[in-house]
C-alpha cells in the first residue's frame, strides 16, 4: 500500500532560520507526493506536489520540497521561517486506487519570534 | 468561486441520533471525498466518489453512508451516532483526469457526540 510517514510530531524553529519538515514514503511504482498546510480551525491548503521531473519542487508561500528517490524522502523546506508559518503540515501520497490520497499523521511547526 | 463548502460548521449530537453533513463544490471536479481528522491520526478517508453515480469505501467507512447527489454535492450520513464518531470532518474534491490532481478542502465540520 502507498504510505507516508512523518517522523516528527513537532518541529520548533526560530524566526529567520531555515526549516525542514520531514516525510518519507513507501510506494510501489512512481510516487505522487503532496504537501498540505492546515492553519488552526481551517481546512487543508495545498502547498506543492511532486509528480515527475525536477527533484526540487517549489510551491506556495516560499516553501519547497526535495524529492530523494534513494532515501525515499520528500522533505519540506523553507530558507527563512516566519512566525506565520506556524501550522500543522501534512505529507500525502496518491493511493493505489489512484483516486485518493493517503496522509501522514502531521507535523506541528512552531516558529518563535 | 466559493470552492468547497460544508454545512454545518459545528454540531452536537446525542448517542443514537442521526444527521447528514452536506458538501458542495463549484469547481466542476469529478471526484469528491470525505475524511475525518482525529488528533495524532492525520486524515483518514471515510468514503469517496470517483465520479457522479459512484461511491467507494475508504479506510474507515463503518457507521457512515454517503450519497453523491449530483456532480456538485456529496453528503455524509451518520445513521446512529456514537461517541467514537466525535471528530472533525472534511470534504474535499479534485479533478482526476490527470495524475497531478491536488485535492481542495472545505473548512470542516466539528462534530461532538455525547
Amino acid at each position: 500500500a502507498q504510505s507516508v510517514a512523518q517522523p516528527e510530531d513537532q518541529v520548533n524553529v526560530a524566526e529567520g532560520n531555515p526549516l525542514t519538515v520531514k516525510c518519507t514514503y513507501s510506494v510501489s511504482g512512481n510516487p505522487y507526493l503532496f504537501w498540505y498546510v492546515q492553519y488552526p480551525n481551517r481546512g487543508l491548503q495545498f502547498l506543492l506536489k511532486y509528480i515527475t521531473g525536477d527533484n526540487l519542487v517549489k510551491g506556495s508561500y516560499g516553501f519547497e520540497a526535495e524529492f530523494n528517490k534513494s532515501q525515499t524522502s520528500f522533505h519540506l523546506k523553507k530558507p527563512s521561517a516566519l512566525v506565520s508559518d506556524s501550522a500543522l503540515y501534512f505529507c500525502a501520497v496518491r493511493s493505489s486506487s489512484g483516486y485518493a490520497l493517503n496522509f501522514g499523521k502531521g507535523t506541528s511547526l512552531l516558529v518563535t519570534p | 468561486n466559493a470552492g468547497v463548502t460544508q454545512t454545518p460548521k459545528f454540531q452536537v449530537l446525542k448517542t443514537g441520533q442521526s444527521m447528514t453533513l452536506q458538501c458542495a463544490q463549484d469547481m466542476n471536479h469529478n471526484s469528491m471525498y470525505w475524511y475525518r481528522q482525529d488528533p495524532g491520526m492525520g486524515l483518514r478517508l471515510i468514503y469517496y466518489s470517483a465520479s457522479e453515480g459512484t461511491t467507494d469505501k475508504g479506510e474507515v467507512p463503518n457507521g457512515y453512508n454517503v450519497s453523491r447527489l449530483n456532480k456538485r454535492e456529496f453528503s455524509l450520513r451518520l445513521e446512529s451516532a456514537a461517541p467514537s464518531q466525535t471528530s472533525v470532518y472534511f470534504c474535499a474534491s479534485t479533478f482526476t483526469g490527470t495524475p497531478s490532481y491536488e485535492q481542495y478542502f472545505g473548512p470542516g465540520t466539528r462534530l461532538t457526540v455525547t
